[in-house]
């Protein structure tokens, strides 16, 4: 069964911390996305990726690096985390562009 | 300013009833409409997607496309209270991989 899987699913850091959050996908899928939900602004682009070694800017790049080592693993990172970077965080896979990208089950993270 | 605007910001319904969900985008690239729900603590799941002008039937499920209006909607008949979730709209146009998300309707469905 198609899957994405974040890791951790919580996390709570200080203001200036560092913060790595994962994403793994096992459907052999091209595309991978970091999404951040926001009430009242829904889903928001952050990143995207082609495949392994690539690397697209979204709409909301500010404060956030990522890196996508392998077809099945995207990495976000958050170099010095601020309060405004609280939110949940959604990673998603898809196979092309016709298909509707497959979510993970999302991180929360809070910046203290 | 978000690109897919999603009215009404919330919606309760009877159960049995009829829950209507429009979406309207201002980027007339876009040219691939998805409707998906999320319940809560869970991640968004697609519901249907709509490619072509007109409506669109899965189940208990009708979505419509207008491309000429820019305008989408859902309407879910016969809603049950495990419909009750954020639905979202979300669109895509000629970028590679670029999903634009409107920022969601709340349902509550009353038992």
């Amino acid at each position: 069964e198609a899957a994405v899987t974040q890791s951790p699913r919580n996390k709570v850091t200080v203001t200036g911390g560092n913060v790595t959050l994962s994403c793994r996908q096992t459907n052999s899928h091209n595309y991978m996305y970091w999404y951040r939900q926001d009430t009242g602004h829904g889903l928001r682009l952050i990143h995207y990726s082609y495949g392994a070694g690539n690397l697209q800017i979204g709409d909301v790049p500010d404060g956030y690096k990522a890196t996508r080592t392998t077809q099945e693993d995207f990495f976000l990172l958050l170099e010095l985390a601020s309060p405004s970077q609280t939110s949940l965080y959604f990673c998603a896979s898809s196979d092309n562009n016709n298909q509707a990208p497959l979510f993970g089950e999302g991180t929360r993270l809070s910046v203290l | 300013q978000q690109k897919v605007q999603q009215s009404p910001e919330s919606l309760s319904v009877p159960e049995g009833g009829m829950a209507s969900f429009n979406c309207t985008s201002s980027d007339r690239n876009f040219q691939y409409f998805w409707w998906y729900r999320q319940h809560s603590g869970e991640g968004p799941k697609a519901l249907m997607s709509i490619f072509s002008d007109g409506d669109k039937k899965e189940g208990r499920f009708t979505a419509h496309l207008n491309k000429a209006s820019l305008h989408v909607s859902l309407h879910i008949r016969d809603s049950q209270p495990s419909d009750s979730a954020l639905y979202f709209c979300a669109a895509r146009g000629s970028a590679l991989g670029r999903l634009h998300f409107g920022a969601g309707t709340q349902l509550i469905v009353i038992p």
